[in-house]
């Protein structure tokens, strides 16, 4: 079974520039999920999709951050316009049920972002 | 998110030795989870708990979910070179929260040969 899948792998801009994100989850996988993880912190979730409808986005911050999950599968992140404090992992994971908690979740490796 | 305490931050340790870790919130979690990242990708499960007071172990792992709910330990028994990589504990609540994951910010292990 293939796992989740990310694009690109590494990512560096100036700031103020736009960059967009990719996440392929596991195949039959409803629930989809973002995070952000800075050097040294544990990874901290900005958004979860449940099909194609959004169930937690109380951590994004919505002024610069967007995502989306137009058809239920593929998903894709957007900052714009990034900051230094952009400077992250930014990690997808997804899970086959609703998310609930013995629903475990499946990490990508990530998209390393540096914004000079 | 709640914030999660996890210790120790790091540890060096040689081949052979016993490991243990534990982390701790000011908040009840329903579900306690342990993470392990190595560089470059993302966290893999290695052990999962639902219940106050569970005790589960995979292989040389053993983590227990505290009584309190405010708790949880990982113990790693004869350590090996291969276990080299940051350890996360993660909590999770209820349905009201969604389920998010709140994360420790890790626990660094380094195991010389």
């Amino acid at each position: 079974e293939a796992g989740v899948a990310q694009s690109p792998r590494y990512k560096i801009i100036e700031k103020r520039q736009s960059v967009a994100f990719w996440c392929n989850p596991i195949s039959g996988h409803a629930t989809l999920y973002w995070y952000q993880q800075i050097l040294g912190q544990g990874p901290k979730l900005l958004i979860q999709f449940q099909n194609n409808g959004v169930v937690d986005d109380s951590q994004l911050p919505k002024d610069r951050f967007s995502a989306e999950r137009l058809k239920g599968v593929d998903s894709t992140l957007k900052i714009q316009p990034a900051k230094l404090e952009d400077s992250a992992v930014y990690l997808c994971a997804s899970s086959s049920r609703g998310g609930g908690t013995t629903d475990t979740q499946y990490f990508g490796p990530g998209t390393r972002l540096t914004v000079l | 998110g709640q914030q999660l305490n996890q210790s120790p931050q790091s540890m060096f340790i040689q081949e052979g030795e016993d490991v243990s870790m534990n982390c701790t919130s000011s908040s009840i979690f329903n579900t306690w989870l342990w993470y392990k990242q190595e560089p470059g990708e993302g966290p893999v499960l290695l052990i999962a708990l639902y219940k106050a007071g569970e005790l589960t172990s995979n292989g040389r792992l053993t983590a227990q979910f505290g009584i309190t709910r405010k708790d949880s330990f990982l113990n790693i028994s004869a350590s090996i070179p291969s276990d080299v990589g940051i350890y996360f504990c993660a909590g999770s609540k209820d349905r009201n929260s969604g389920y998010a994951l709140n994360f420790g910010k890790g626990t660094s292990l380094l195991v010389t040969p």
